[in-house]
């Protein structure tokens, strides 16, 4: 079946530091990725649809200039946390719909831990 | 708007008892609806989805969901509970044109020995 990968699996990074999360689709293009988060012990709230060649669209209360998200190609959507805060520790999940069969394909996650 | 209520945060069931995790959900439409488990630090993995066809639908590791429009329900069931069942079950719907899910709270669900 279709594949989602993400980069990193985990980061560590400090206070005021931006981080990048890479989001690919292996063996499909996709022009539409979303982007969750989740915290412990929570659901997944999504944060912003990343759009291929355009904008993302974010969800009401999510700040566009911290979450900034680049969907460069039909395979590679990026969600870069800038100047980090511990409060933005969670673990971030993206994932692409299926062409035809109205489900998503998520990514394995990654974990954010900022010190 | 789509929604959907996860009944019950955290389910306990004894290994080879019945799992049942409750799922209700609110849709203007015909609704396509989903069961995924999600084990610790791991992404989510698809059980099983409903998409307007059978309404009774068998997925993977024995599990099954019966669609109810009567009840607006999308219950999850499994005949006998095994250890390796224990996760976080989360039930999602999604729109009309497949793109946006909304998840429920999740359902914690421990195999006691």
């Amino acid at each position: 079946g279709a594949v989602v990968s993400q980069h990193p699996s985990w980061v560590i990074c400090k206070s005021g530091t931006s981080v990048k999360i890479e989001c690919r689709s292996l063996d499909f293009q996709a022009t539409t990725m979303f982007w969750y988060r989740q915290f412990p012990k929570q659901s997944l709230m999504l944060m912003a649809t990343s759009n291929e060649g355009s904008k993302a669209t974010y969800e009401q209360g999510v700040e566009k200039d911290k979450f900034l998200i680049n969907h460069a190609s039909l395979t590679l959507s990026t969600l870069t946390v800038t100047s980090a805060h511990p409060e933005d520790s969670s673990f971030y999940i993206c994932s692409a719909p299926a062409f035809s069969s109205y489900e998503q394909y998520f990514g394995p996650g990654t974990r954010l831990t900022v010190t | 708007a789509q929604s959907v209520t996860q009944l019950g945060s955290h389910v306990s069931v004894s290994e080879g008892a019945l799992v049942l995790l409750r799922c209700n959900y609110s849709s203007s439409v015909p609704p396509y609806l989903f069961w995924y488990v999600q084990y610790p630090n791991q992404g989510l993995q698809l059980l099983l989805k409903y998409t307007s066809a059978a309404t009774l639908v068998k997925g993977i590791n024995g599990f099954e969901a019966e669609f109810k429009k009567s009840e607006t329900s999308f219950h999850l069931t499994k005949p006998s509970a095994h250890m390796r069942d224990a996760a976080e079950y989360f039930c999602a719907v999604s729109d009309p044109a497949g793109n946006q899910f909304y998840f429920g709270t999740g359902t914690s669900l421990t195999v006691i020995p």
